[in-house]
């Protein structure tokens, strides 16, 4: 079975705060994302990676930078919290670049930002 | 800005009955259609998927159609239960690319008993 774990379920952080959130798969996969989720607005994409390294921008990347060092881990980072970036964060990660799998999705990071 | 349209945000149906929801989409270059299931507290899971060459895929109570003329393609469920309450997402991508998955908004399904 494909794991992918975040760090933390639950995170409150103070407004200007550096934040980290933290994502591990264990399937070898290639491809790795980060999406926010709101409430009426679905699943935006953040980030992605398709290799160590390697990253692209999604929908909605303002205020946000990723980081890739190893295949396994994709970290998401918060350079200065604010408020509006309260949300839940969702890692996932799918086999194969250049081509369309399941994604396989962590648990989720509820962060919230005060 | 490629879009999927999903509709209705939220659904009641009664145990035993069908729930349909809907996305419409506008990028005809898409051509892999999932829906994902999430239920609280968790991660969404992929639940089906299809690709523009067939209209139908069903896997047990759970059916896509899809009218690749209409750009719409829908999720019906059959004999809903309350073990299907949870919220739904459809989702297109194009295989040639990042294998980026364009999301839906959601459909909080709620099967009473």
């Amino acid at each position: 079975d494909v794991k992918v774990t975040q760090s933390s379920r639950y995170l409150v952080k103070r407004t200007g705060e550096k934040v980290f959130l933290e994502c591990v798969q264990d399937m070898d996969h290639e491809n790795m994302f980060w999406y926010r989720q709101d409430p009426g607005l679905g699943l935006r994409l953040i980030y992605f990676s398709y290799d160590v390294k390697m990253k692209e921008k999604g929908d909605i990347p303002e205020g946000y930078s990723v980081s890739r060092e190893k295949k396994e881990r994709f970290s998401l980072i918060l350079e200065s919290a604010s408020t509006n970036q309260t949300s839940m964060y969702l890692c996932a990660s799918s086999p194969y670049r250049g081509r369309t799998d399941t994604q396989y999705f962590g648990p989720g990071t509820r962060l919230t930002v005060l | 800005q490629q879009q999927v349209k999903q509709s209705p945000q939220s659904l009641i149906v009664q145990k035993g009955g069908i729930s349909i929801i809907n996305c419409a989409y506008e990028n005809t270059a898409f051509d892999y259609f999932p829906w994902y299931q999430q239920f609280p507290g968790k991660g969404p899971a992929l639940l089906i998927a299809i690709r523009p060459d067939v209209s139908e895929k069903k896997e047990g109570r759970f059916t896509i159609s899809f009218n690749k003329s209409a750009k719409q393609f829908s999720l019906h469920i059959m004999d809903s239960q309350p073990g299907d309450s949870a919220t739904y997402f459809c989702a297109a991508s194009m295989d040639s690319g990042y294998s980026t998955l364009t999301f839906g908004k959601g459909t909080m399904l709620l099967v009473s008993p």
